[in-house]
């Protein structure tokens, strides 16, 4: 099986934009979760869909945001963007349809803000 | 703070050594998992421990849980450079909806 993709791979934006970042997971996998990576804040959960809906939310600010589509391919979307918001962003899948089992990671999309 | 809280931060052996990183968490968990992660790409999943379990092994890799303690090891055996990496643990709440990783230990492994 194809493993988890994500794309672009990289992206510079400037404040103020807006970016789409793009996550296809593993075939068959039903559960798409994503992550932030910084240096100083280390790696913090997003949100988890699961079949088309939204199950989980980390404590991010309302910018953040995020879709999954009935093929299961998500999207997570990032308004107004702030320097902060320079980071790697990592989406997994996962098999499952309870709690949080292994996750299958994608490369990651790393994103600078300038 | 992270519910996860790795131990050492950055470890450097020699090939052929063990490595030892320890995790402590906070809170009841459902599964305690450990993820690598090399040069900023993407974390590869090394093995889960559930909570009703003490150890687990997976080739030269060495999971120990100690639930009434809330904390876990990770022990890698004869270590080899390829090993250089990032290793996170992450745990899945009984009371969460999320996986929360530590803050990672960073382990050299010189040739």
């Amino acid at each position: 099986k194809a493993g988890v993709t994500q794309t672009p791979r990289y992206l510079i934006k400037t404040r103020g934009q807006q970016v789409t970042l793009s996550c296809s997971p593993i075939s068959g996998h039903r559960s798409v979760s994503w992550y932030q990576q910084t240096p100083g804040q280390g790696l913090q959960f997003l949100f988890e869909y699961f079949s088309e809906t939204q199950r989980n939310k980390g404590n991010f600010p309302g910018r953040f945001s995020g879709r999954q589509f009935s093929n299961s391919r998500s999207e997570m979307n990032v308004s107004t963007l702030e320097l902060g918001d320079s980071a790697l962003y990592l989406c997994a899948s996962s098999s499952t349809g309870q709690g949080f089992e292994t996750q299958y990671f994608g490369p990651g999309t790393r994103l600078l803000v300038l | 703070s992270q519910q996860g809280e790795e131990d050492p931060q950055a470890l450097s052996i020699q090939e052929g050594e063990n490595a030892t990183m320890n995790c402590s968490y906070k809170t009841s968990i459902n599964n305690l998992q450990w993820y690598r992660q090399n040069s900023g790409r993407g974390l590869v999943h090394l093995i889960l421990i559930r909570s009703n379990e003490r150890e687990k092994h997976s080739g030269r890799l060495r999971v120990t849980l100690d639930t009434s303690k809330k904390s876990s090891s990770l022990l890698i055996t004869a270590s080899r450079a390829a090993d250089t990496a990032s290793y996170f643990c992450a745990t899945d709440a009984t009371a969460g909806n999320k996986l929360t990783f530590g803050g990672g230990t960073r382990v050299l492994v010189k040739p």
